[in-house]
């Protein structure tokens, strides 16, 4: 069964610390996505990747950087975590080219900044 | 306007019934558009997609696309509690590198008995 895992379930951190959120996958897929998700605003797109080492922009990039080092893994970071980036942040993968099958998601985690 | 507009809900059915869900789109170059079904406190799951205009079932499940009208639905025929759930209508969008999807704010459904 193919797999989106993400490191923490759930993140308890304070305000001005770097945070990082991980993701693995095994499915060999070259896209892989960074999603935030907030009541009534729906799931909003912040990184994505399309190849190990490459980046692209969201919707709403501000507050975050992304590393992709190897193709499994794909990494979020929060440079100094703000109130306003408590979340559930969700971590996608996909085939390249592939509108085809949609995204496999990761379980979430859900990050409070206090 | 929103990339991708759905009623945010809830919508309500009795099981057995017919769930009707609705969802538009203004990039008249989307390709490709997909339903998932998120349940509280879960990530989403795949359960449908299509590309072509007309209708498309997989089980009690039907999706259709009119592209001319920007509109794709979906059908959930003898609805059940176990379906009582968000679901997030995602619409494709090619950049420079590669399929993005774009997800509406989701309706949520309520299978009443």
């Amino acid at each position: 069964d193919v797999k989106v895992t993400q490191s923490s379930r759930y993140l308890v951190k304070r305000t001005g610390e770097k945070v990082f959120l991980e993701c693995v996958q095994d499915m060999d897929h070259e896209n892989m996505f960074w999603y935030r998700q907030d009541p009534g605003l729906g799931l909003r797109l912040i990184y994505f990747s399309y190849d190990v080492k490459m980046k692209e922009k969201g919707d709403i990039p501000e507050g975050y950087s992304v590393s992709r080092e190897k193709k499994e893994r794909f990494s979020l970071i929060l440079e100094s975590a703000s109130t306003n980036q408590t979340s559930m942040y969700l971590c996608a993968s996909s085939l390249r080219d592939r509108g085809i099958g949609g995204y496999t998601f990761g379980s979430g985690t859900r990050l409070t900044v206090v | 306007q929103k990339e991708v507009e759905q009623n945010s809900g809830p919508l309500s059915v009795p099981e057995g019934a017919i769930a009707s869900l609705n969802c538009t789109y203004s990039d008249r170059g989307s390709q490709s558009f997909f339903w998932y079904r998120q349940y509280s406190g879960k990530s989403p799951e795949l359960i449908m997609f299509i590309y072509s205009n007309g209708d498309k079932e997989d089980g009690r499940f039907t999706a259709q696309l009119n592209k001319a009208s920007q509109y794709v639905s979906l059908l959930i025929r003898d609805s059940q509690p176990s379906d009582s759930a968000t679901y997030l209508c995602a619409v494709n969008r090619v950049t420079g590198g590669g399929n993005k999807l774009t997800f509406g704010t989701g309706t949520q459904l309520k299978v009443e008995l």
